[in-house]
């Protein structure tokens, strides 16, 4: 079955460390993404890529890193200097063409500890 | 700025009609989305607008009107696992979805 997998789902972090969620696809999607989500604040977008080897930030990406080396997949590093990080991560991807919304992975929960 | 509102939260009683609104404003339109989202699950596509007027989809309709920048999501005949958040979902004119803070419903028996 075609889908998105976001693993971890719970990721416990030391202040300091920088951490990698995962995200993979095999959609044959072009474009992914990356939201944080808080509570009462809706989903804000951190990273996006619309092709391999290229990717935008979004309205929040300080403190994030991304790359998009293969088109199945779109890492996000969380690092040192994200100051509050501790949120629900969620993947995203979609084909070309305005008639098609997102699919989105199960999401990544990360707790700093 | 790109805006998208929606209530903060509602609650209804099993088998009733709710109707929730979404009004925006941003930089272009390429059509609104609907996302149901249960607590610590991902969304999951609901539907799609683009031109005005009402799509009924089962139990769920959602309407259009690009000129008030306004959409209502309609859920008929709730049952309780309806209880969730619905979001309300923007495509952009740099082809992102820009989305709304959530709608979160209670369903009561």
């Amino acid at each position: 079955d075609g889908g998105i997998t976001q693993s971890p789902k719970y990721l416990f972090r030391k202040e300091g460390q920088n951490v990698t969620l995962s995200c993979e696809q095999n959609l044959n999607h072009d474009a992914m993404y990356w939201y944080r989500q808080d509570p009462g604040q809706g989903l804000r977008l951190i990273y996006y890529s619309q092709i391999v080897n290229d990717f935008q930030k979004g309205d929040i990406a300080e403190g994030y890193s991304v790359s998009r080396e293969k088109k199945e997949s779109f890492p996000l590093t969380v690092t040192s200097a994200q100051k509050n990080p501790t949120a629900f991560y969620l993947c995203a991807s979609s084909p070309p063409g305005y008639g098609y919304g997102y699919t989105f992975g199960s999401g990544t929960r990360l707790t700093v500890v | 700025g790109q805006n998208i509102d929606q209530p903060t939260e509602m609650t209804a009683t099993e088998g009733a009609i709710v109707q929730i609104n979404c009004t925006y404003q941003t930089s272009g339109f390429n059509g609104l989305f609907w996302y149901q989202q249960h607590a610590g699950e991902a969304p999951t596509f609901l539907s799609y607008n683009v031109l005005d007027g009402l799509e009924e989809k089962g139990r769920f309709s959602s309407f259009l009107s690009r000129s008030k920048g306004y959409s209502y999501l309609l859920l008929k005949e709730l049952q309780m696992k309806d209880s969730a958040s619905y979001l309300c979902a923007v495509r952009d004119n740099t082809d992102k979805l820009i989305f709304g803070t959530g709608t979160r419903l209670q369903v009561f028996p």
